[in-house]
């Protein structure tokens, strides 16, 4: 099984700054990563795509990078409602797994 | 507009049985794989199963292998998730997905609790 670990496990900023996430896998996943997002309440939100796609509707201040083992999610200057917390999730293997997630609480 | 709608879940014993049901609109169902994920706070996101769009092939997480069935019935809309032997860990929000390789869109989850 792949094991994906995220860090921070919180981050602490300002509506404006950036915030950067990284998502590393245990072995390489090529680019069959994905990322969601999560408030509280609610199911998670579908964000990015292999590794650097974003879905439909996803505003552009959400950047995904990386390939093989290494990952980003950058959010370029953050908006009120982009506090919350984030996942990676790879498919390149079976079972699916997800990372522990990366809260992103305002400072 | 893209629409999951989880039912069916309940507080059972351990050693007990539950059928969840997921009733989709707002797309054609048999156009597309499905999942079941599993959240809970302590172990986080973890993905229970797939199933194909035609119900060809279904491929499940070790820890519910031989315990949980998923099927599904395009005519109906309908995603189910059969679970037995149901133990304390099984507790979970339960989450039906559309999606083979990234989930794109997400139900809003039904409450398992696994309890005596």
């Amino acid at each position: 099984e792949i094991v994906l670990t995220q860090s921070p496990g919180t981050l602490s900023l300002s509506p404006g700054e950036r915030a950067t996430l990284s998502c590393r896998a245990s072995q390489s996943v090529g680019s069959n990563l994905a990322w969601y997002q999560q408030k509280p309440g609610q199911a998670p939100r579908f964000l990015i795509y292999g590794a650097s796609s974003r879905a439909t509707g996803i505003p552009d201040r959400f950047s995904g990078g990386g390939s093989g083992t290494d990952f980003t999610l950058t959010i370029s200057s953050l908006e009120p409602d982009d506090f919350a917390v984030y996942y990676c999730q790879q498919y390149a293997n079976t079972p699916r797994t997800f990372g522990r997630g990366t809260k992103v609480e305002i400072k | 507009e893209v629409h999951l709608v989880e039912s069916g879940g309940d507080l059972v014993q351990p050693g007990g049985s539950l059928r969840l049901s997921c009733a989709a609109s707002g797309f054609t169902i048999s156009n597309h794989d499905m999942n079941w994920v599993r959240q809970t706070p302590g172990k986080g996101l973890e993905w229970v199963g797939y199933i194909s769009r035609s119900a060809e092939t279904m491929y499940y997480a070790d820890s519910v292998k031989g315990r949980f069935t998923i099927s599904r019935d395009n005519a109906k809309k309908s995603l189910y998730l059969q679970m037995n032997s149901l133990r304390a860990d099984d507790t979970a929000v339960y989450y039906c997905i559309v999606g083979g390789y990234w989930f794109d869109y997400w139900g809003q989850g039904t409450l398992v609790t696994v309890s005596s």
